[in-house]
């Protein structure tokens, strides 16, 4: 099974503040990696997905970027309602896998 | 609207079985494949299961097999999740979740909607 990593796995920021979370996965996954974010007693909802598609209704402070095994999620000015769990999900080959998640919570 | 209603929590007891549902609506129900995740207290996010509707074959985990059975029926635009053998480890919320698709039938490689969730609670 491919394995992903995340990176940080939490972190504390400010409304405004840009973020960036690292997804690394342990072999080439082409382009099939989707972003999810999760608030606390939440379903996740999915944000990005073939690295770098914006899903419909995502404000576009959200981007993907990345390619072969290493890939980012930034959020370029937090706001406050983006304080959640963050997810990488491969879509390479099953089974399908998740990061562990990064917890961005208020500074 | 896309709309994946799941049944309600559930507390079985250790070796029992339990079967969850997802009904769906706003969509074409033969057309997504459906999957089931599941989140432990505290914990990350776990593939267990995939299901094409309109074919029926399902693509399990193999930390499942054995022990998950993924059905739908059409009629009812319904999908069922069962796992047998229950443990305390089991303990989770289930979430099942639509696959995305191109109008071609093509996949789009992510996971576009969820249920609500359904807490399972297994406990002597």
């Amino acid at each position: 099974a491919i394995q992903l990593t995340q990176s940080p796995s939490s972190l504390s920021a400010s409304v405004g503040d840009r973020v960036t979370i690292t997804c690394r996965a342990s072999q080439a996954i082409s382009s099939a990696l989707a972003w999810y974010q999760q608030g606390p007693g939440k379903a996740p909802k999915l944000l990005i997905y073939d690295v770098s598609s914006l899903e419909s209704g995502v404000p576009s402070r959200f981007s993907g970027s990345g390619s072969g095994t290493d890939f980012t999620l930034t959020i370029s000015s937090l706001h406050p309602e983006d304080f959640a769990t963050y997810y990488c999900q491969q879509f390479n080959s099953y089974p399908l896998t998740f990061g562990p998640g990064t917890k961005v919570d208020i500074k | 609207q896309v709309q994946l209603v799941q049944s309600g929590a559930e507390v079985k007891k250790p070796g029992a079985s339990v079967k969850v549902s997802c009904q769906a609506s706003g969509y074409t129900f033969t057309s997504y494949s459906l999957h089931w995740v599941r989140q432990a207290p505290g914990q990350g996010l776990e593939w267990m299961a995939m299901i094409n509707p309109t074919a029926g074959s399902t693509t399990y985990a193999q930390k499942f097999q054995g022990r998950v059975t993924m059905t739908r029926d059409t009629s009812t635009s319904t999908l069922y999740m069962e796992l047998s053998s229950l443990r305390s480890e089991d303990t989770a919320v289930y979430y099942c979740a639509r696959e995305g698709r191109f109008g071609d039938g093509e996949s789009m490689e992510k996971l576009d909607y969820w249920g609500q969730g359904t807490l399972v609670t297994v406990s002597s």
